[in-house]
């Protein structure tokens, strides 16, 4: 069975540009999470969609960040206009409906803005 | 609102002795998870341990088992016989009960990369 799977794994762009990151969660997960990790300092969560639609927001930073879930399938998570401060490394997981079931992470996207 | 402390950025072991990675939490839930993941360099972060609060007995796998203080509000992993393949980050992370739905969002701690030294 295919794990979660985050595309691209590295992405260096400047200061303004936009990027979209990629996440396909394993197949027949209908939730899926966002988490961002900053240098040095802890993963922290963005967002919980439950099929395509989002259950929890509130960690998203701001309205530069765009999630979006098409069909309950895969989900995208764009910055547009990126800043420095976006520098990460982007986590995406996918579980199961099942009560505190364990969710698994894909390999994290390095994302470097300069 | 709940808090993770990983205490420990860094830390280096000898290939085949134990180590202890420390974590220390806060909350005012009584009943919660804690894991261990562990992410190797550039590959999925996988969950390599999990200890359910109510629970009084630590939790093992295999070479990996937990020090659960709840009193103290506590939770160190130990890695037995270490091995190159345990060199990676090691998060130690939060997830309160609930009861019904599925995983909910996870306090993580800022992590601890770990070096096995051969």
């Amino acid at each position: 069975e295919a794990g979660v799977t985050q595309f691209p794994s590295h992405s260096v762009i400047e200061k303004g540009q936009t990027v979209t990151l990629r996440c396909d969660p394993i197949s027949g997960h209908d939730n899926l999470y966002w988490y961002r990790r900053v240098m040095g300092k802890e993963i922290k969560f963005l967002l919980h969609f439950v099929k395509e639609s989002k259950q929890d927001e509130s960690g998203m930073p701001n309205n530069r960040f765009l999630a979006e879930r098409t069909g309950g399938t895969y989900s995208t998570l764009k910055v547009q206009p990126a800043e420095l401060e976006d520098s990460g490394v982007y986590f995406c997981a996918s579980s199961q409906e099942r009560v505190n079931t364990e969710a698994f992470f894909g390999q994290g996207t390095r994302l470097t803005v300069v | 609102a709940q808090t993770v402390t990983q205490s420990q950025p860094e830390m280096s072991v000898q290939e085949a002795e134990t180590v202890t990675l420390s974590c220390t939490y806060d909350t005012s839930e009584s009943n919660y998870y804690l894991f261990w993941y562990k992410q190797p360099p550039s590959r999925q972060m996988i969950l390599v341990i999990r200890q359910e609060a109510y629970k009084q007995q630590n939790a093992t796998e295999n070479r990996f088992s937990v020090n659960f203080q709840k009193a103290a509000k506590s939770f160190s992993l130990k890695i037995s016989d270490s091995q190159l393949g345990d060199t990676a980050m090691y998060f130690c992370a939060f997830m309160k009960h609930q009861n019904s739905g599925g995983y909910q969002k996870v306090t993580f701690g800022t992590g601890t990369k770990l070096q096995v030294i051969p």
